[in-house]
């Protein structure tokens, strides 16, 4: 079955534009996650949602980030205001619910990079 | 806050040398455990996980074994190939049914076997 997709692959924005980073999680995921992952770094945590909702917004860096979920299934990331230390590939990830032993399954990411 | 601790790489090693990658954790309650594995051009994929002390996670000739007294999780493979150089990622989860259940990630560990 078809996994976790996310748009653009790459993106490429001047210094203070917007940008949207879309995923697309596995079909009946419930739990979505974001990741952000500089260059040999390992990924780290941003926001999850179970469902619409934001279970845990406490990696997000400041106000200049926020995800949302309208309907559950869908994720756009959005930056506002990008700076060159946003550069980073970020992940997203879907599993079936919200639970430590569940698996993540991570999509290929998108590679932002603010000049 | 909880964090992964995982050895610098890069690891080189010959084909069908035995491998060993460590990684200790600091975390509140039980979490569970995962080393992801990303190959060349891939995304990541989980290779095994251990949601409890004393379980040993398992998968395609990999080996970790939960140690609580220790805080550890090393990652172990007895006679490696090339086909297994890639970064690998030790990761924790501290779900407790409510609270945060991003993942926390070490920085990775790069992987080289040579034929």
């Amino acid at each position: 079955g078809a996994g976790v997709s996310q748009t653009p692959s790459n993106k490429v924005t001047e210094k203070g534009k917007y940008v949207e980073l879309r995923c697309d999680p596995i079909s009946g995921h419930t739990a979505l996650y974001w990741y952000r992952q500089s260059l040999g770094q390992g990924p780290e945590f941003l926001i999850y949602f179970q469902g619409t909702g934001a279970a845990d917004d406490s990696g997000l860096p400041n106000d200049r980030f926020f995800a949302v979920r309208p309907e559950g299934s869908v994720s756009t990331l959005k930056i506002q205001r990008t700076e060159r230390g946003d550069s980073a590939v970020y992940l997203c990830a879907s599993s079936l619910t919200a639970g430590g032993s569940y698996e993540q399954y991570f999509g290929p990411g998108t590679r932002l990079t603010v000049t | 806050g909880d964090s992964v601790t995982q050895m610098e790489g890069p690891v080189t090693l010959s084909e069908e040398a035995f491998l060993t990658i460590n990684c200790t954790y600091t975390a509140t309650g039980y979490p569970s455990l995962f080393w992801y594995v990303q190959y060349p051009g891939e995304g990541l994929q989980l290779l095994l996980k251990a949601t409890k002390a004393d379980d040993k996670g398992s998968n395609k000739g990999f080996e970790a074994t939960y140690r609580k007294e220790t805080t550890s999780f090393h990652l172990e493979k007895g006679s490696v190939q090339v086909s297994d150089s890639a970064v690998y990622f030790c990761a924790l989860s501290s779900y407790s049914g409510g609270g945060a259940d991003g993942l926390t990630f070490g920085k990775g560990t790069h992987l080289i076997i040579q034929p």
